[in-house]
């Protein structure tokens, strides 16, 4: 069993529709996550950051953290075309951090 | 020149050639990291260099050779690569090792033939 789970898409969706992205995780030790967002191209870059369970809200996106359930969640609201891109989880306990395989997003004008 | 740069951003080699990829931080971090990115796989760690020391080295073939100079600057040295190897190869730094918050550069696209 791979220690993080992503489907890697792709995910196409209208624009102005709620994006739900997901994860889930095997290790228990996993205390901070993370998710990066990766336009084609370039690299991957932190969009939130989180080491809690519950909601982590930042303008339209909402990173979403269960622990008890191993689950992680990126909402997006109102999507826009400029969302379009890869998101990947990223999670560590102690030591490395362990990224997921990556969701491929295309927002529909 | 701010964030992460990485040289060249494409490059096509044989199997036999030598050749190197270049990053260079501007952020004052103290952590460098390679990372190996191929399709449908999850991010690869290759190297974590702490204060220009090698604290990782993720079982990685003999034929990558990293070098670290100094904390803004790294190195990975590419020796009889195979076509598995092809991939996009990552860049990264932090504040400290391993924090999970990293900057990553835009990456260098290798292809061996």
């Amino acid at each position: 069993q791979k220690e993080v789970e992503q489907d890697p898409g792709p995910l196409s969706v209208p624009e102005g529709a709620i994006v739900s992205l997901n994860c889930t995780y095997s290790n228990s030790a996993f205390q901070y996550f993370m998710w990066y967002r990766q336009y084609s191209r370039k690299g991957p870059e932190l969009l939130m950051y989180t080491y809690s369970s519950g909601n982590k809200e930042d303008g339209r996106f909402t990173a979403q953290v269960d622990k008890s359930s191993k689950y992680i969640s990126l909402f997006i609201r109102d999507s826009q075309p400029s969302d379009s891109a890869t998101y990947l989880c990223a999670m560590r306990g102690n030591e490395k951090l362990t990224f997921g395989t990556g969701t491929r997003l295309t927002i529909i004008p | 020149e701010t964030g992460v740069t990485q040289t060249p951003r494409h490059l096509v080699m044989g199997m036999t050639n030598k050749k190197s990829l270049k990053c260079e931080q501007h952020l004052g971090h103290n952590a460098m990291y390679w990372y190996k990115q191929s399709a449908k796989k999850p991010l690869e760690l290759m190297f974590v260099y702490n204060f220009k020391e090698q604290t990782e080295n993720n079982s990685v073939p003999s034929r990558f050779s990293p070098e670290c100079p100094n904390s803004s600057h790294l190195f990975l040295h590419l020796h009889t690569l195979q076509p598995e190897d092809s991939a996009l190869y990552l860049c990264a730094s932090s504040h400290g090792g391993h924090t999970g918050e990293l900057f990553f550069g835009e990456g260098s696209r290798l292809t061996v033939l």
